[in-house]
């Protein structure tokens, strides 16, 4: 595709509801990285994934944060038992290297209402 | 804890004028830094990023200048335009981890007409 594509865009969701926020990368992209975005605050590493492996969780915050690529493309990020707190800007990029460097394209997020 | 801080918080410029975002860092295994320019209800694009081997690094009225031995970056637009009002992230990574990205606390700016 052309870009990082997420959906939902928006989620409402009734505190103790599970969701389920989908990534689709850009294609050929091996890597695929999930941050969450608090309000007025910088995106913070949540999980990463190189092909179908998840290589780092070390960003998510409990284990009520589960994230799977099971055939290396599209990935899901699942919140069991949203809590107040976990209302945020969900983002998700994928990375490819670039010239002289890295380059990392996000999706334009999924934002989380959970009341 | 905090690796990398960002100020100001937020910015206001004239248009025509320079924008100054400053950033430092505390991770001396960081071996790149990128910034990231974020409109409302987007995500993050890649502005201009460097690596500790240089100092500076021009694209169009873009500029980062990096101080290694202070452990600090910038960045600088020049002829600030209202178009580029938005929110700046500076970010660093290292190689080794695979690129997840630090980031700081953002710098919300405003270019006047």
């Amino acid at each position: 595709g052309a870009g990082v594509s997420q959906s939902p865009r928006y989620k409402v969701a009734k505190r103790g509801q599970d969701v389920a926020l989908r990534c689709d990368p850009i294609s050929g992209h091996v890597s695929l990285f999930w941050y969450q975005q608090a309000l007025g605050q910088g995106p913070e590493f949540l999980t990463y994934f190189q092909n179908e492996a998840q290589l780092d969780k070390s960003g998510l915050p409990s284990d009520r944060f589960f994230a799977e690529r099971p055939e290396g493309s599209v990935s899901t990020l699942k919140i069991q038992r949203t809590q107040q707190e976990d209302s945020a800007v969900y983002l998700c990029a994928s990375w490819s290297w670039a010239e002289g460097g890295e380059t990392q394209y996000f999706g334009p997020g999924t934002r989380l209402l959970v009341l | 804890q905090q690796q990398v801080k960002q100020s100001p918080q937020s910015l206001i410029v004239q248009k025509g004028g320079i924008s100054i975002i400053n950033c430092a860092y505390e991770n001396t295994a960081f071996d790149y830094f990128p910034w990231y320019q974020q409109f409302p209800g987007k995500g993050p694009a890649l502005l201009i990023a460097i690596r500790p081997d240089v100092s500076e690094k021009k694209e169009g009225r873009f500029t980062i200048s990096f101080n290694k031995s202070a452990k600090q970056f910038s960045l600088h637009i020049m002829d600030s335009q209202p178009g580029d009002s938005a929110t700046y992230f500076c970010a660093a990574s290292k190689e080794t981890s695979g690129s997840r990205l630090t980031f700081g606390e953002g710098t919300q700016l405003t270019v006047n007409p």
